[in-house]
């Protein structure tokens, strides 16, 4: 079936450093891909997203591209804030129109002054 | 518009009792999803309702269950509680669009004792 696979944190920066989240996924077919953030307390908040190969997603700073040939949708920053603080997700939506994602375990991201 | 809203926040339940969550889609969406959230399982796809009617479901026991009603609005049900399901559940609904993107609440915490 189709999964997600995310990078395991915790992943420690200084602030002003560059983010990367690693994210693979298998997928029959041409899944959507998305990033959601979850803050510390709060639900997830869609990040970015992209529907198809070599789209780019990008929000805030954030960007991540829809890579068909690694089956990639890594996460960069170029400049992380300590607000960039909070857990990040990975997910696909799953096909065959069943409006369901399957996340990755989530990294967590801490940035510090 | 206000986003998806779950109530209650917070729960506290008592091994053997039964819960029932629920949640208020963002204002015409008919989709809505429900997710458990726990740190040794992640994120898991309990069930997604449309139009009053559950199209899809993840693979958990029939002790879950949940229903729509004509106005969008959802509840999940847990009967016989037990310790693991112990959870934030969070909800979710889906952008009529058809661009797959769903938006979260910001969940019911549920630790059962």
């Amino acid at each position: 079936g189709n999964s997600v696979t995310q990078m395991e944190g915790p992943v420690t920066l200084s602030e002003e450093a560059f983010l990367t989240i690693n994210c693979t996924y298998t997928a029959t077919g041409y899944p959507s891909l998305f990033w959601y953030v979850q803050y510390p307390g709060e639900g997830l908040q869609l990040l970015l997203k992209a529907t198809k190969a070599d789209d780019k997603g990008s929000n805030k700073g954030f960007e991540a591209t829809y890579r068909k040939e690694t089956t990639s949708f890594h996460l960069e920053k170029g400049s992380v804030q300590v607000s960039d603080s909070a857990v990040y997700f990975c997910a696909l939506s799953d096909e065959g129109g069943t409006y369901k994602y399957i996340f990755g375990t989530g990294t967590r991201l801490k940035v510090l002054a | 518009k206000a986003g998806v809203t779950q109530t209650p926040r917070y729960l506290i339940k008592t091994r053997g009792q039964q819960v029932t969550l629920s949640c208020s889609p963002i204002s015409g969406h008919r989709s809505v999803s429900w997710y458990q959230q726990t740190p040794g399982q992640g994120l898991q796809f309990l069930f997604e309702y449309f139009s009053e009617t559950q199209r899809n479901k993840g693979n958990f026991p029939g002790r879950f269950s949940g229903r729509q009603f004509s106005n969008s609005r959802s509840e999940m049900n847990v009967s016989t509680l037990e310790l693991g399901d112990s959870a934030l559940y969070l909800c979710a609904s889906l952008d009529p669009s058809g661009n797959y993107e769903q938006y979260f609440g910001p969940g019911t915490r549920l630790t059962v004792t």
